[in-house]
Protein backbone atom coordinates (compact mmCIF):
# COMPACT_ATOMS: atom_id res chain seq x y z
CA UNK A 1 0.00 0.00 0.00
CA UNK A 2 1.23 3.54 -0.96
CA UNK A 3 1.96 6.03 2.14
CA UNK A 4 4.10 8.91 3.00
CA UNK A 5 5.69 9.76 6.02
CA UNK A 6 6.37 13.32 8.10
CA UNK A 7 8.91 12.13 10.74
CA UNK A 8 8.44 15.98 12.13
CA UNK A 9 5.15 16.96 14.19
CA UNK A 10 6.89 20.82 14.60
CA UNK A 11 9.29 22.82 12.74
CA UNK A 12 10.80 26.16 14.37
CA UNK A 13 12.57 28.07 11.61
CA UNK A 14 13.62 31.87 12.33
CA UNK A 15 12.81 34.57 10.00
CA UNK A 16 15.42 34.77 7.26
CA UNK A 17 16.80 30.83 7.68
CA UNK A 18 16.21 28.37 5.34
CA UNK A 19 13.06 25.66 6.22
CA UNK A 20 13.07 21.97 4.93
CA UNK A 21 9.99 19.95 5.75
CA UNK A 22 10.62 16.46 5.99
CA UNK A 23 8.52 13.67 4.08
CA UNK A 24 9.17 10.36 3.43
CA UNK A 25 7.31 7.80 1.26
CA UNK A 26 6.07 4.14 0.50
CA UNK A 27 5.02 3.19 -3.24
CA UNK A 28 4.75 0.31 -5.84
CA UNK A 29 5.45 1.76 -8.98
CA UNK A 30 5.77 5.84 -9.65
CA UNK A 31 5.19 7.88 -7.26
CA UNK A 32 2.83 10.93 -8.07
CA UNK A 33 3.80 12.98 -4.98
CA UNK A 34 2.57 16.82 -3.61
CA UNK A 35 3.04 19.29 -1.36
CA UNK A 36 -0.42 21.06 0.26
CA UNK A 37 -0.45 23.97 2.83
CA UNK A 38 -2.97 24.69 5.42
CA UNK A 39 -4.10 27.80 6.92
CA UNK A 40 -6.23 28.32 9.99
CA UNK A 41 -9.92 26.93 9.08
CA UNK A 42 -8.94 26.67 5.60
CA UNK A 43 -8.47 24.18 3.25
CA UNK A 44 -5.88 23.15 1.20
CA UNK A 45 -3.62 25.10 -1.02
CA UNK A 46 -1.60 23.60 -3.32
CA UNK A 47 1.72 23.88 -3.42
CA UNK A 48 3.99 21.48 -5.74
CA UNK A 49 3.92 18.08 -7.59
CA UNK A 50 6.32 15.25 -8.83
CA UNK A 51 4.76 13.56 -11.73
CA UNK A 52 7.87 12.94 -13.50
CA UNK A 53 10.80 14.65 -14.62
CA UNK A 54 13.21 17.18 -13.06
CA UNK A 55 13.94 15.68 -9.32
CA UNK A 56 13.76 19.45 -8.34
CA UNK A 57 10.63 20.38 -8.74
CA UNK A 58 9.58 24.56 -8.21
CA UNK A 59 6.41 25.13 -6.50
CA UNK A 60 4.09 28.59 -5.06
CA UNK A 61 5.44 31.23 -2.62
CA UNK A 62 8.88 30.30 -3.30
CA UNK A 63 8.99 26.93 -2.13
CA UNK A 64 10.77 23.70 -4.18
CA UNK A 65 11.22 20.10 -3.38
CA UNK A 66 13.80 17.68 -4.08
CA UNK A 67 12.66 13.87 -5.07
CA UNK A 68 15.39 11.64 -4.25
CA UNK A 69 14.43 8.28 -5.18
CA UNK A 70 17.27 6.25 -3.57
CA UNK A 71 16.19 7.62 -0.08
CA UNK A 72 12.20 7.92 -0.77
CA UNK A 73 12.38 11.19 0.25
CA UNK A 74 10.52 14.25 -1.44
CA UNK A 75 11.56 17.22 0.99
CA UNK A 76 10.21 20.52 1.27
CA UNK A 77 12.49 23.16 1.22
CA UNK A 78 12.70 26.95 0.89
CA UNK A 79 15.89 29.17 1.03
CA UNK A 80 14.53 31.83 2.95
CA UNK A 81 11.42 31.18 5.59
CA UNK A 82 8.53 34.05 5.99
CA UNK A 83 6.64 34.81 9.11
CA UNK A 84 3.87 34.33 6.77
CA UNK A 85 4.84 30.57 6.17
CA UNK A 86 3.82 29.85 9.43
CA UNK A 87 0.95 27.14 8.35
CA UNK A 88 0.29 22.96 8.57
CA UNK A 89 2.21 21.37 5.50
CA UNK A 90 0.77 17.96 4.27
CA UNK A 91 2.71 15.32 1.85
CA UNK A 92 0.66 13.59 0.12
CA UNK A 93 1.01 10.34 -2.58
CA UNK A 94 -1.69 9.41 -5.45
CA UNK A 95 -2.66 6.16 -5.24
CA UNK A 96 -4.44 5.04 -9.03
CA UNK A 97 -5.27 1.81 -8.40
CA UNK A 98 -7.18 2.85 -5.80
CA UNK A 99 -9.08 5.42 -7.72
CA UNK A 100 -6.52 8.03 -7.68
CA UNK A 101 -7.19 9.06 -3.81
CA UNK A 102 -4.39 10.91 -2.03
CA UNK A 103 -3.06 9.70 0.78
CA UNK A 104 -1.78 12.18 3.02
CA UNK A 105 1.04 12.50 5.78
CA UNK A 106 0.49 13.48 9.46
CA UNK A 107 1.23 16.64 8.84
CA UNK A 108 4.09 18.92 10.00
CA UNK A 109 3.20 22.37 12.13
CA UNK A 110 5.64 25.05 10.82
CA UNK A 111 6.06 28.11 12.59
CA UNK A 112 8.72 30.96 11.49
CA UNK A 113 9.38 33.85 14.25
CA UNK A 114 10.38 37.28 13.48
CA UNK B 1 -9.27 28.46 -12.91
CA UNK B 2 -9.88 25.45 -10.78
CA UNK B 3 -11.93 27.08 -8.12
CA UNK B 4 -13.99 24.72 -5.55
CA UNK B 5 -16.42 26.26 -3.07
CA UNK B 6 -18.38 25.21 -0.34
CA UNK B 7 -21.51 25.64 1.71
CA UNK B 8 -21.77 26.72 4.14
CA UNK B 9 -18.46 27.80 5.56
CA UNK B 10 -19.96 27.27 9.14
CA UNK B 11 -22.41 25.43 10.80
CA UNK B 12 -24.17 24.50 14.03
CA UNK B 13 -26.76 22.08 14.39
CA UNK B 14 -28.76 19.98 17.35
CA UNK B 15 -28.17 16.45 17.61
CA UNK B 16 -29.99 14.83 15.72
CA UNK B 17 -31.05 16.71 13.43
CA UNK B 18 -29.62 16.42 9.75
CA UNK B 19 -26.92 18.62 7.81
CA UNK B 20 -26.29 19.29 4.30
CA UNK B 21 -23.04 20.72 2.94
CA UNK B 22 -22.36 21.39 -0.87
CA UNK B 23 -19.11 21.29 -2.87
CA UNK B 24 -19.24 22.83 -6.24
CA UNK B 25 -16.53 23.33 -8.72
CA UNK B 26 -17.25 26.62 -10.21
CA UNK B 27 -15.20 27.02 -13.54
CA UNK B 28 -14.28 23.26 -14.79
CA UNK B 29 -17.07 20.22 -14.73
CA UNK B 30 -15.32 17.81 -11.81
CA UNK B 31 -16.14 14.14 -12.84
CA UNK B 32 -14.92 12.96 -9.62
CA UNK B 33 -15.03 14.45 -6.12
CA UNK B 34 -13.58 13.27 -2.82
CA UNK B 35 -14.48 14.26 0.90
CA UNK B 36 -12.37 14.19 3.62
CA UNK B 37 -12.87 14.97 6.94
CA UNK B 38 -10.45 16.39 9.37
CA UNK B 39 -9.59 16.48 13.24
CA UNK B 40 -7.73 19.26 14.93
CA UNK B 41 -4.26 19.83 13.60
CA UNK B 42 -4.40 16.35 12.26
CA UNK B 43 -4.19 14.81 9.09
CA UNK B 44 -7.16 14.43 6.30
CA UNK B 45 -8.75 11.45 6.58
CA UNK B 46 -10.99 10.15 2.96
CA UNK B 47 -14.33 9.31 3.64
CA UNK B 48 -15.60 8.69 0.26
CA UNK B 49 -14.70 8.93 -3.54
CA UNK B 50 -17.84 9.90 -5.63
CA UNK B 51 -18.42 9.86 -9.67
CA UNK B 52 -20.64 11.99 -11.06
CA UNK B 53 -24.24 9.68 -11.69
CA UNK B 54 -22.73 6.83 -9.63
CA UNK B 55 -22.77 5.73 -6.01
CA UNK B 56 -19.88 7.10 -3.90
CA UNK B 57 -17.33 4.65 -2.95
CA UNK B 58 -16.75 4.94 0.79
CA UNK B 59 -13.53 4.28 3.14
CA UNK B 60 -13.50 1.18 5.34
CA UNK B 61 -15.29 2.34 8.87
CA UNK B 62 -17.24 5.33 6.99
CA UNK B 63 -21.46 4.67 7.97
CA UNK B 64 -22.48 5.21 4.17
CA UNK B 65 -26.41 5.11 5.81
CA UNK B 66 -24.90 8.00 8.35
CA UNK B 67 -23.13 10.49 5.95
CA UNK B 68 -24.93 10.32 2.75
CA UNK B 69 -23.15 11.76 -0.48
CA UNK B 70 -24.99 12.72 -4.15
CA UNK B 71 -22.81 13.77 -7.27
CA UNK B 72 -26.01 14.60 -9.29
CA UNK B 73 -24.19 16.62 -11.44
CA UNK B 74 -20.62 17.44 -13.28
CA UNK B 75 -20.47 20.65 -10.79
CA UNK B 76 -21.89 19.79 -7.48
CA UNK B 77 -21.64 17.03 -5.05
CA UNK B 78 -23.42 16.99 -1.54
CA UNK B 79 -22.50 15.69 1.69
CA UNK B 80 -25.45 14.84 4.24
CA UNK B 81 -25.18 13.96 8.05
CA UNK B 82 -27.88 12.29 9.23
CA UNK B 83 -28.41 12.18 12.75
CA UNK B 84 -26.32 14.11 13.68
CA UNK B 85 -24.32 14.04 17.01
CA UNK B 86 -21.32 15.46 18.81
CA UNK B 87 -18.84 13.28 17.58
CA UNK B 88 -19.45 14.20 13.92
CA UNK B 89 -18.14 17.68 15.10
CA UNK B 90 -15.39 18.64 12.50
CA UNK B 91 -13.76 19.86 9.79
CA UNK B 92 -15.42 18.88 6.20
CA UNK B 93 -12.91 19.55 2.73
CA UNK B 94 -14.47 18.38 -0.53
CA UNK B 95 -11.87 18.10 -3.50
CA UNK B 96 -12.72 17.69 -7.43
CA UNK B 97 -11.02 16.90 -10.41
CA UNK B 98 -11.85 15.90 -13.91
CA UNK B 99 -10.81 12.57 -13.36
CA UNK B 100 -10.04 10.19 -10.31
CA UNK B 101 -6.21 10.21 -11.55
CA UNK B 102 -6.62 13.96 -12.45
CA UNK B 103 -5.32 16.52 -10.00
CA UNK B 104 -7.62 17.63 -7.23
CA UNK B 105 -8.59 20.93 -6.52
CA UNK B 106 -9.50 21.86 -2.22
CA UNK B 107 -12.57 23.28 -1.25
CA UNK B 108 -12.38 26.14 1.80
CA UNK B 109 -13.92 23.40 4.09
CA UNK B 110 -16.74 23.52 6.33
CA UNK B 111 -16.42 23.64 10.28
CA UNK B 112 -19.30 21.44 11.52
CA UNK B 113 -20.72 21.54 15.22
CA UNK B 114 -22.92 19.92 16.73
CA UNK B 115 -24.20 20.39 19.82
Amino acid sequence: AQSVAQPEDQVNVAEGNPLTVKCTYSVSGNPYLFWYVQYPNRGLQFLLKYITGDNLVKGSYGFEAEFNKSQTSFHLKKPSALVSDSALYFCAVRDDNQGGKLIFGQGTELSVKP
Amino acid sequence: GAVVSQHPSRVICKSGTSVKIECRSLDFQATTMFWYRQFPKKSLMLMATSNEGSKATYEQGVEKDKFLINHASLTLSTLTVTSAHPEDSSFYICSASTGPTYEQYFGPGTRLTVT
